[in-house]
């Protein structure tokens, strides 16, 4: 069975701080996703990495693929109060049909 | 085309009602998904449709719950004889090849 386990699984911080977000998994994934979702709305795409040691930037954000594809990380630079919310890793699952196995998330509040 | 829809957003339920979720996908897409998420987790997958096919359905979906996509459009996930345990968000998501739209799910209340 293919786990993905997040750590931490809370995160309070204050406005300016930076963070780091795990994902890790003893499972080999050929893709991994990540996602920020909002109380009562469906998670959001940021970002998919493939290569294994991949790494891809969205401002202030920096995802990276472990080089063994079985894990990836999310930092967070300066963190705003606008970056308050779930975040959840999500790999693709072992068949062909493109289904996600999701990590439990992250919650994270930046306080101003 | 404006994304995924899903309706109703909200929905309450007395136990041993039955309830039936709908979900427009993004037209293009051929992928369509159902995933159930509860407070402070992560979505669970329950079922997978290949434009009008089902192709893969998880354990977690019991004999109470049944899900179509007639003519490769909207789908709909119908829950019979509702239990309390069944309270939770639905998440309905589509793609074409990567990368999932979600929409903003329905949340089912069991009382």
């Amino acid at each position: 069975t293919q786990l993905l386990e997040q750590s931490p699984q809370f995160l309070s911080i204050q406005e300016g701080e930076n963070l780091t977000v795990y994902c890790n998994s003893s499972s080999v994934f050929s893709s991994l996703q990540w996602y920020r979702q909002e109380p009562g709305e469906g998670p959001v795409l940021l970002v998919t990495v493939v290569t294994g040691g991949e790494v891809k930037k969205l401002k202030r954000l920096t995802f990276q693929f472990g080089d063994a594809r079985k894990d990836s990380s999310l930092h967070i630079t300066a963190a705003q109060p606008g970056d308050t919310g779930l975040y959840l890793c999500a790999g693709d699952g072992s068949s062909n049909t493109g289904k996600l196995i999701f990590g439990q998330g992250t919650t994270l509040q930046v306080k101003p | 085309d404006t994304g995924v829809s899903q309706d109703p957003r909200h929905k309450i339920t007395k136990r041993g009602q039955n309830v039936t979720f709908r979900c427009d996908p993004i037209s293009e897409h051929n992928r369509l998904y159902w995933y159930r998420q509860t407070l402070g987790q992560g979505p669970e997958f329950l079922t997978y449709f290949q434009n009008e096919a089902q192709l893969e359905k998880s354990r977690l979906l019991s004999d109470r719950f049944s899900a179509e996509r007639p003519k490769g459009s909207f789908s709909t996930l119908e829950i019979q004889r509702t239990e309390q345990g069944d309270s939770a968000m639905y998440l309905c998501a589509s793609s074409l090849y990567d990368g999932y739209t979600f929409g903003s799910g329905t949340r089912l209340t069991v009382v």
